[in-house]
């Protein structure tokens, strides 16, 4: 079984902060792993994945997550909010290439003035 | 980019009645076409994988005849919710992929049903 965790509902920053998203997962397989972007009543989309090799990813809007096995963790960064990146951001993991995607409940981001 | 247009966009039903909702691929042929559904401020649940000429599979605790799923074009799946309640109303997802493995997912813009 598979599953991701992200704790807490909501996080706020100011405009120019550090964004740091957490997001840790269970997996008895090499997972894996997304975070997406939702924005309001809209469906969503891909901000970066790891599936194998580097484990730092880089993805679009200036993210970035770093897998690391030992931690069970898949965090997303971005080292200066902008209030554009106010949405909802959903952490996923696949344990196989034909597996489904598994999502964690997601976290709000605000990003204030 | 691949784009997935998910139709309509809100829809307001009147308990009793079905409601069908379209998820379409419009730059490439989907494969495999999958069903979300959404509670406020919670994540997407899984509802139903559907293949293209095939029977949808369904997850565990989703009515297969309360929530009708028919993948009969590469490009088009639809969503019927019958006999629909008020506690259907919610947020619906469709993603699609188009082929096999590492394959990305590409997601409608979402259907908001509000059922009366």
């Amino acid at each position: 079984a598979q599953s991701v965790t992200q704790l807490g509902s909501h996080v706020s920053v100011s405009e120019g902060a550090l964004v740091l998203l957490r997001c840790n997962y269970s997996s008895s397989v090499p997972p894996y792993l997304f975070w997406y972007v939702q924005y309001p009543n809209q469906g969503l989309q891909l901000l970066l994945k790891y599936t194998t090799g580097a484990t730092l990813v880089k993805g679009i809007n200036g993210f970035e997550a770093e897998f690391k096995k030992s931690e069970t963790s898949f965090h997303l960064t971005k080292p200066s909010a902008h209030m554009s990146d106010a949405a909802e951001y959903f952490c996923a993991v696949r344990t196989g290439a034909n597996s489904k995607l598994t999502f964690g409940k997601g976290i709000t981001l605000s990003v204030r003035p | 980019g691949a784009v997935v247009s998910q139709h309509p966009s809100r829809v307001i039903c009147k308990s009793g009645t079905s409601v069908k909702i379209e998820c379409r691929s419009l730059d490439f042929q989907a494969t495999t076409m999958f069903w979300y559904r959404q509670f406020p401020k919670q994540s997407l649940m899984l509802m139903a994988t559907s293949n293209e000429g095939s029977k949808a599979t369904y997850e565990q605790g989703v009515e297969k005849d309360k929530f009708l799923i028919n993948h009969a074009s590469l490009t088009l799946s639809t969503l019927t919710v019958t006999s629909a309640h008020p506690e259907d109303s919610s947020f619906y997802i469709c993603s699609a992929r188009s082929g096999q493995g590492d394959s990305p997912l590409h997601f409608g813009n979402g259907t908001r049903l509000t059922v009366t």
